[in-house]
Parts: structure tokens; sequence; C-alpha cells
């Protein structure tokens, strides 16, 4: 059963910390995408990517935030210096780019909490 | 990508048919339905999609009007499990593009 990986699960830093989080895409998909999800703004799309280019990262604070794939299996998500208001659920999904149909499978998350 | 509306919240009791509409007048003619759920503390999970005819699979069928301005989420068999945030998305399905989540549908499945 293919699943979208997410790594790590819960994270706790302190204001100011650099903060990585990596995501495994389903083996063969070629679009993978990084929402994140608050109370306030609910899930909201930050990036993605297609054959590891970066289409849209439009929702991303850029002075802080950074999304890369290094290869074909991995997506990293980084934030440089974390906030107490990036604290959130950073989920990542992965997709196949298709003429019609085209899903998108969700990973479980990661739990950011930013003191 | 059309706007959709749904309700803040419904019940439906164990073992019934859950129906959870959504109003999405702006469509256009390229634009599909889609419907995700969140159970709580996980991801998003993709359940249907349609264009404009009837769609069933495993999860659930989708029921869209002739005008497409509108469709329907069953759940045939609600069970327990059911509970989650539902979320209807009208989006071109063409590259597999982003999707823009609106609030959603809390549905709560009564014991």
């Amino acid at each position: 059963d293919a699943r979208v990986t997410q790594t790590p699960r819960h994270k706790v830093t302190e204001m100011g910390q650099e903060v990585t989080m990596r995501c495994q895409p389903i083996l063969g998909h070629n679009t993978v995408f990084w929402y994140r999800q608050t109370m306030m703004q609910g899930l909201e799309l930050l990036a993605y990517f297609r054959n590891r280019a970066p289409l849209d990262d439009s929702g991303m604070p850029k002075d802080r935030f950074s999304a890369e794939m290094p290869d074909a299996t991995l997506a990293t998500l980084k934030i440089q210096p974390s906030e107490p208001r990036d604290s959130a659920v950073y989920f990542c999904a992965s997709g196949l780019d298709q003429t019609s149909g085209d899903t998108q499978y969700f990973g479980p998350g990661t739990r950011l909490t930013v003191l | 990508d059309a706007k959709t509306t749904q309700p803040p919240s419904m019940d439906c009791a164990e073992g019934r048919a859950a129906n959870l509409p959504c109003n999405h007048s702006t469509i256009s003619g390229n634009e599909y339905v889609y419907w995700y759920r969140q159970i709580h503390s996980q991801g998003p999970q993709y359940i249907i999609h349609g264009l404009k005819n009837n769609e069933t699979n495993e999860m659930a069928s989708l029921i869209i009007t002739e005008d497409r301005k509108s469709s329907t989420l069953i759940l045939p068999h609600a069970t327990l499990r059911d509970t989650a945030v539902y979320y209807c998305i009208v989006r071109v399905s063409f590259g597999n593009e982003k999707l823009t989540f609106g609030t959603g549908t809390r549905l709560t499945i009564i014991p």
C-alpha cells in the first residue's frame, strides 16, 4: 500500500531555530505539494513541484521558507528562522500529472510548534 | 477555480445514508467536482470526483445536477469512522494543479 511519508511527525522548537521537514512522495508520482493547516486559515497551499521543478510558491513567505526537491524521492520544506506564527500542521501530498482524474495523496503531516 | 458553498456541519445516524450538499454555481465547463475528507489528526483523503455524470466508487456516490451548479456526496451506510470534515472542491483537472480548500462540512455520525 503506497503512501506518502513525512518526517518528523512532531517538532517542537524555539523561535529563531531552523526547521526542516521532509516528505517522500509515492514512487512514480511527479507532482508534490506542500500545504499548511491552521485553525485560523484552514488548509492552504504553500508550494508545489512538477517533475522536481517548482511551479508555484506564491503561498510561501519567501524570506524564511524554502522548498526543494533534491531528487524524485525527497521533498523538503525549510523554515529559517522559525517564528511562533509558523506553528501549524504541514502536509505533503503527491500525485500524477494526468489529463484527467488526477488526485492527490496526502501524508500524515508534521505538527510544528514554535515556542 | 470556482467557489463552493457547503453547510458548516451535519449529523447523520449510523447506518443511514449521509447526503452532503455542495453549491458551485459559477462552475466552468472544464471544471471537475472533487470531494476530499479529513478525519481528525490525519491528512486529507480523496473520495471521488466527477465532471457531469454521476459517479460511484467503493467509498461514495457523487450526484451532479444537470446544470452542474450543485452536487451531493452520498455515503450510503455511514459508520462512526466516517466522522470527518468533508471538502467539496471545484477545479480544472489537468496537470494535477493545486487544491483550494474551503471550510468544508463537519459530518458527525451519531451512534
